[in-house]
């Protein structure tokens, strides 16, 4: 079973608009992390939000804020106010096993991504 | 700070070729990681190594080696280039042992095997 699923390939907002990019995720782990990247077309890889399973408050960082529902396992990214430079590929992904040893269980998994474009 | 480096940032290979992707990062990380991203399937975990002289597979690690002799870096080697070994590889580095610390990435460097 895929550990971190985005089912929408591609997405198009209206600049200005608030868009929602879902992820779903499949642990076993009750200690576990979920972050955001984002990649524009340059190729980079940056980091945008991390959501803890135990935070109790979904996680924000600007524009960007992360509705963590624990129960249905799912962590959509909400961008608000789009602007153009929002335009990228957007990966989900997990870290299971914060509180063990074990190496393996403590990278990042990721999801197939969603290329958002923000149209003017 | 320079953060991840990583050397080519494009090569082109024949098949049966061997190559050195190279890695380092001067954040005195512990973890580092080797990711491949094709199209439609996102990064996939290639090698990783959770300190000097210790290295273990992750999800797509054949054809592959890697080794890390200090902190600082962590090249990988292609033995013997196939063409399915085109991708865009990433190398990473995370300062945490499993917590809520996000890893840094690399620029990238696109191989093509022809």
């Amino acid at each position: 079973a895929q550990k971190i699923t985005q089912t929408q390939p591609g997405m198009f907002v209206q600049e200005k608009e608030a868009v929602t990019l879902d992820c779903t995720y499949d642990t076993s782990d009750q200690s576990y992390g979920l972050f955001w990247y984002k990649q524009p077309s340059s190729g980079e890889m940056i980091f945008l939000i991390y959501q803890g399973s135990y935070d109790e408050q979904n996680a924000t960082e600007g524009r960007y804020s992360l509705n963590f529902q624990k129960a249905r396992k799912s962590a959509n990214l909400v961008i608000s106010a789009s602007q153009l430079g929002d335009s990228a590929m957007y990966f989900c992904a997990m870290r299971e096993g914060l509180t063990t040893s074990s190496g393996s269980a403590r990278q990042l998994t990721f999801g197939s991504g969603t290329q958002l474009t923000v149209l003017p | 700070n320079a953060g991840v480096t990583q050397t080519p940032k494009f090569q082109v290979l024949k098949t049966g070729q061997s190559m050195t992707l190279q890695c380092a990062q001067d954040m005195n990380h512990e973890y580092m990681s080797w990711y491949r991203q094709d199209p439609g399937m996102g990064l996939r975990l290639i090698h990783y190594s959770v300190g000097a002289g210790i290295t273990d597979q992750g999800e797509v690690p054949n054809g592959y080696n890697v080794s890390r002799s200090t902190t600082e870096d962590f090249p990988l080697r292609l033995l013997s280039a196939a063409p399915s070994q085109t991708s865009v590889y990433f190398c990473a580095s995370s300062p945490d042992r499993g917590g809520g610390t996000e890893a840094f990435f690399g620029q990238g460097t696109r191989l093509t095997v022809v």
